[in-house]
């Protein structure tokens, strides 16, 4: 597609819920990033797939967090037993390459409620 | 450990003024310095970016100024237009392009008519 696509645009979940976040990158894109971006912040790193494999997991802040590409192109960021700090924007960005810089879709916001 | 801080939080400048946001970041393996403009709803789209080679860059109306010895950069906006209001975060990471990248917490600027 012409952009990285995230879908839903809007999530509400009630605490203990599970959600599935999904972002389809732009196609042919190897590079795959997930970030977390609380209300009035920065964006965080949360993880990075190149191609099917997850490279660096390093910022997803609790096990309950779990994201798969299992073919190297669609992703799919999984939050289990949801928490209410658990609420924010969850952006995911793709790059050609690891020389080029990266487009970030519009991202999911997440409300736990 | 925050590793980028942004100043000011947010920026009133009337238009056609020059709006300059401030970063300075502490980890000196750091050589890839972004900055990005967001508007509400959106992720976050790349505006320009530099490298510690340089001192200054310049892409049509947006210049980074880079002091590596004070390890600050910032970022100025020429000839500010209604249409330049957003959020502008710099960022930071080590590696050009796609590479995991830690961003500082965001200015809003407001340019008024």
């Amino acid at each position: 597609g012409a952009g990285v696509s995230q879908s839903p645009r809007y999530k509400v979940a009630k605490r203990g819920q599970d959600v599935a976040l999904r972002c389809d990158p732009i196609s042919g894109h190897v590079s795959l990033f997930w970030y977390q971006q609380a209300l009035g912040q920065g964006p965080e790193f949360l993880t990075y797939f190149q191609n099917e494999a997850q490279l660096d997991k390093s910022g997803l802040p609790s096990d309950r967090f779990f994201a798969e590409r299992p073919e190297g192109s669609v992703s799919t960021l999984k939050i289990q037993r949801t928490q209410q700090e658990d609420s924010a924007v969850y952006l995911c960005a793709s790059s050609q390459s690891v020389n080029y810089g990266y487009t970030f879709g519009s991202g999911t916001r997440l409300t736990v409620v | 450990q925050q590793q980028v801080k942004q100043s000011p939080q947010s920026l009133i400048v009337q238009k056609g003024g020059i709006p300059i946001i401030n970063c300075a970041y502490e980890n000196t393996a750091f050589d890839y310095f972004p900055w990005y403009q967001q508007f509400p709803g959106k992720g976050p789209a790349l505006l320009i970016a530099i490298r510690p080679d340089v001192s200054e860059k310049k892409e049509g109306r947006f210049t980074i100024s880079f002091n590596k010895s004070a390890k600050q950069f910032s970022l100025h906006i020429m000839d500010s237009q209604p249409g330049d209001s957003a959020t502008y975060f710099c960022a930071a990471s080590m590696g050009r392009g796609a590479q995991k990248l830690v961003f500082g917490q965001g200015t809003r600027l407001t340019i008024n008519p």
